[in-house]
């Protein structure tokens, strides 16, 4: 069974740093490309940005609102994927979900909520 | 203000048929494969409907997809109280480089 677990997410300062991670089961990490998309609370889904599979040579692409203060990784020995927010902002809070894709975003994870504030 | 437009809401009676649209452009709906995902109350999101009108193994026909031009459109028939949720497009966005969606359209079943 394709799964994907979200972890990390939890209360940090404006200007803090925190990481995010996705631990992927029931399929290969190296042979998709991971996507990270958040939901600030009652609004819509944002893209935030992904990172190519093995094929893809790992090449990363974000959302113009987090280049150059965030970052996205992945380990395929240990099927995880990672987000690392640095420079956090108020407006950065909300849910962050994890998903596989192709073609198309397939399977998400259930997503942990990451609060920025004072 | 999303890439792609939806309906904020759209509604019908149970058993009737709704459709939501989602308008984009040439570098996103016009030349790349379109998605739709459900997001029930409280839950992460879930594929419905992949590649303009395919759906993934456990998705019943009651729903579909279609793509004209820089256009997409889901339909829900049979309608159930079980699908009230909020749907949204996606796509990829050649120029952007930029996966993007629509502001979600919320089904009610009245």
């Amino acid at each position: 069974e394709v799964q994907l677990v979200e972890s990390g997410g939890g209360l940090v300062q404006p200007g803090g740093s925190l990481k995010l991670s996705c631990a992927a089961s029931g399929f290969t990490l190296s042979d998709f490309d991971i996507h990270w998309v958040r939901q600030a609370s009652g609004k819509g889904l944002e893209w935030v940005g992904r990172i190519g599979s093995e094929g893809k040579s790992h090449a990363t692409e974000y959302a113009a609102s987090v280049k150059g203060r965030f970052a996205i990784s992945k380990d395929d020995s240990q099927n995880t994927a990672y987000l690392q927010m640095y420079s956090l902002k108020t407006e950065d809070t909300a849910v962050y979900y994890c998903a596989r894709a192709i073609t198309t975003l397939d399977y998400w994870g259930q997503g942990t909520l990451v609060t920025v504030s004072s | 203000q999303s890439v792609l437009t939806q309906p904020p809401s759209v509604s019908a009676a149970p058993g009737q048929k709704v459709t939501i649209s989602c308008s984009g452009s040439s570098s996103n709906i016009g030349s790349n494969y379109v998605s739709w995902y459900q997001q029930l109350p409280q839950t992460a999101p879930k594929l419905l409907i992949y590649e303009e009108s395919r759906r993934p193994s456990g998705i019943p026909d009651r729903f579909s997809g279609s793509k004209s031009g820089t256009s997409a459109t889901l339909g829900i028939t049979g309608l159930q109280t079980g699908d009230e949720a909020d749907y949204y497009c996606g796509t990829w966005d050649s120029s952007l480089r930029a996966e993007v969606f629509g502001g979600g359209t919320k089904v009610t079943v009245l």
